[in-house]
């Protein structure tokens, strides 16, 4: 069974660019979280999705957008790119829309977004 | 707001040998989790081990344990026979039944050989 999938890898862009990161899911899971990791730091929460609809947003500026689709996969935009969101961007998906003991968070092998 | 504090940047151990990882955190939540993840250089964050804060009997995972002491707001991860390729940053993380993670800044583990 393929585990969580991102694309693409890595990814550089010019200083007030957009870009679009994309996130698989594992089959059957329905939800989708967003997470930011500057070097040197842990991750930071974005967004979760559940079923289609944002259940969690982090504070994070308008220029971070997300949605996700019927298949339950799912984007991640950022407008007006900065040198500051230069990060790893790490999805994560799971069963069900809250993170307990007994449910876990899979994540993917992120993307390293490089802005100049 | 939920915080998590690790305040080891950096440690090693010697293979075969036992080292601690220490965990502090700070919540509002009445029940909550607490989660070890592991980053390889590969970037991919892996769940080590994890415990529900109501359960006060810590949990263990073959060479991975938790003493997790509720009052104190303290998780610390014990990793036993370390082994090389337990090489890798350790990020403490928890959740108060919410949806999201809240991550500490994460500990370098090296493993000498």
């Amino acid at each position: 069974d393929a585990g969580v999938t991102q694309s693409p890898t890595h990814l550089i862009k010019t200083r007030g660019q957009h870009v679009t990161l994309r996130c698989s899911p594992i089959s059957g899971h329905k939800s989708v979280s967003w997470y930011q990791q500057v070097l040197g730091q842990g991750p930071q929460f974005i967004f979760q999705y559940y079923e289609k609809e944002e259940r969690g947003r982090g504070n994070f500026p308008d220029r971070f957008s997300a949605r996700q689709f019927p298949n339950y996969s799912s984007e991640l935009n950022v407008n007006a790119l900065l040198l500051g969101d230069s990060a790893l961007y790490l999805c994560a998906s799971s069963l069900i829309d809250r993170l307990a003991v007994n449910t876990e968070a899979f994540f993917g092998q992120g993307t390293r977004l490089t802005v100049v | 707001a939920q915080t998590v504090t690790q305040s080891q940047p950096e440690m090693s151990v010697q293979e075969a040998e036992t080292v601690t990882l220490s965990c502090t955190y700070d919540t509002s939540e009445s029940d909550y989790y607490l989660f070890w993840y592991k980053q390889p250089p590969s970037r991919q964050m892996i769940l080590v081990i994890r415990q529900e804060a109501y359960k006060q009997q810590n949990a263990t995972e073959n060479r991975f344990s938790v003493n997790f002491q509720k009052a104190a707001k303290s998780f610390s991860l014990k990793i036993s026979d370390s082994q090389l390729g337990d090489a890798a940053m350790y990020f403490c993380a928890s959740t108060g039944g919410s949806e999201k993670l809240v991550f500490g800044k994460g500990t370098k583990l090296t493993v000498n050989p």
